[in-house]
């Protein structure tokens, strides 16, 4: 299956740790990326491959990966990070796929 | 620093064909190891990946699309193109232009035009 399944939202309370995660089989073979999308914004890369953050991105942001299952971790929630996440990656077939989204909403 | 800019009618008429530039501009589309792609997003929901492009001309499409889609590229004028057929309602949306970086198990969209929202209408 070339589907990511994501929790539709996610709630954290200001200065704490968010887990999002992100499921399907293709992340057992394929790293993920993943996006930060603001209302009216394009979206951003903060995290890819196994754990990178491309330059200006804080270190709050992490990425792990267990099995089928891909997770971006924020520790220290700030109100600024609350946004929409997507996970990205490929299928066997070298199709690219999205996932559904998460809202994070920072309390 | 590289800047993607997509361009094209902001309306199109149901039945018709979509038709959408992205202008890469502080980098050359020739580069190796980058795919250069289209991604939509319809009102309120979600990212939908359309398809992508290597400056060579190999392409890679979501099924979904695929028979409606065509992505092209234009060396000479560092430019990359989408065009889909018989458009509906249900194909409003922002469309963004997206560089991506590719290499066997990694990759990442690392640089994104601002997008050009799409209305289908008569």
């Amino acid at each position: 299956s070339s589907e990511l399944t994501q929790d539709p939202a996610v709630s954290v309370a200001l200065g704490q740790t968010a887990r999002i995660t992100c499921q399907g089989d293709s992340l057992r073979s394929y790293y993920a990326s993943w996006y930060q999308q603001k209302p009216g914004q394009a979206p951003v890369l903060v995290i890819y491959g196994k754990n990178n953050r491309p330059s200006g991105i804080p270190d709050r942001f992490s990425g792990s990966s267990s099995g089928n299952t891909v997770s971006l971790t924020i520790t220290g929630a700030q109100a600024e990070d609350e946004a929409d996440y997507y996970c990205n990656s490929r299928d066997s077939t070298g199709n690219r796929v999205f996932g559904g989204g998460t809202k994070l909403t920072v309390l | 620093q590289l800047q993607l800019q997509e361009s094209g009618p902001g309306l199109v008429k149901p039945s018709e064909t979509l038709s959408l530039t992205c202008t890469v501009s502080g980098g050359s589309i020739t580069s190796s190891s980058y795919y250069w792609g289209w991604i939509r997003q319809p009102p309120g929901k979600g990212l939908e990946w359309i398809a992508n492009i290597y400056y060579s001309g190999s392409t890679y499409y979501n099924p979904s699309l695929k028979s409606r889609v065509t992505i092209s590229v234009d060396t000479s004028k560092n430019q990359f193109s989408l065009k889909l057929s018989s458009v509906t309602a249900a194909d409003t949306a922002v469309y963004y232009c997206a560089r991506e970086f590719s290499v066997t198990t990694e990759r990442k969209f690392d640089y994104w035009g601002h997008g050009t929202l799409v209305t289908v209408s008569s």
